[in-house]
């Protein structure tokens, strides 16, 4: 029983499309993430959800918009796909013990492989 | 701006003998690190951490090391195994912010046997 799942894991699209990547952790956890792997591989925060409240926002294109139902889902949407949108997502969640707790272990879903083309 | 650095982008070891992945961070406020193994096709997850109050901290083969002073951490696997060829992820967070956790480039590791 997969902990954070998204879908889909591959998305192959062409420049200008509209695109969303689901995401759901059975964790229970109140934070949610989203990161992108760049060519580079470095993994970098875009979005950070808690309690369905948004918390982080990086400084992304607001192509990107993130949607959260509750707190068990996180999807991305995105507007206007480019070329350089092409990367890997993973979205990931967390339970701290306590606020403001450090060891805020994220747990990562298998990640979305997005091609534009 | 790389605030953590993991300057060996691959490394070879041979099965039983010790992997050191070494990591580097520049930012100051940085108090917890965590490291994170990757394998192909699927999320990093999480391997070990260490506070900044403390230099060292094991579980079981994995050591980390963490020297404030130089601002370097390394991750120590003995013995290393094959089962332990994966991409790995130093990590770190500030005190300001445990929820923003800022990544490394990742070092693949081959264990060969």
């Amino acid at each position: 029983d997969t902990a954070v799942s998204q879908t889909p894991k591959y998305l192959v699209t062409q420049m200008g499309n509209d695109k969303s990547i689901k995401c759901e952790q059975n964790l229970g956890h109140d934070t949610m993430y989203w990161y992108k792997q760049d060519s580079k591989k470095f993994l970098k925060i875009m979005f950070s959800y808690n309690n369905k409240e948004l918390i982080i926002n990086e400084t992304v294109p607001n192509r990107f918009s993130p949607k959260s139902p509750d707190k068990a889902h996180l999807n991305l949407h995105i507007n206007s796909l480019e070329l350089g949108d092409s990367a890997v997502y993973f979205c990931a969640s967390s339970q701290p013990l306590l606020a403001g707790d450090a060891k805020n272990i994220q747990y990562f879903g298998a990640g979305t492989r997005l091609s534009v083309l | 701006d790389q605030q953590v650095k993991q300057n060996s982008p691959s490394l070879s070891v041979q099965e039983g003998r010790i992997s050191i992945l070494n990591c580097d961070y520049t930012n100051s406020m940085f108090d917890y690190f965590l490291w994170y193994k990757k394998y192909p096709a699927e999320g990093p997850t999480f391997l070990i951490s260490i506070s900044s109050i403390k230099d060292k901290n094991e579980d079981g083969r994995f050591t980390v090391f963490l020297n404030k002073s130089a601002k370097h951490l390394s991750l120590h696997i003995v013995p290393s195994q094959p089962g332990d060829s994966a991409v790995y992820f130093c990590a770190a967070s500030a005190g300001t912010s445990y929820d923003k956790v800022i990544f490394g480039p990742g070092t693949s590791l081959s264990v060969i046997p």
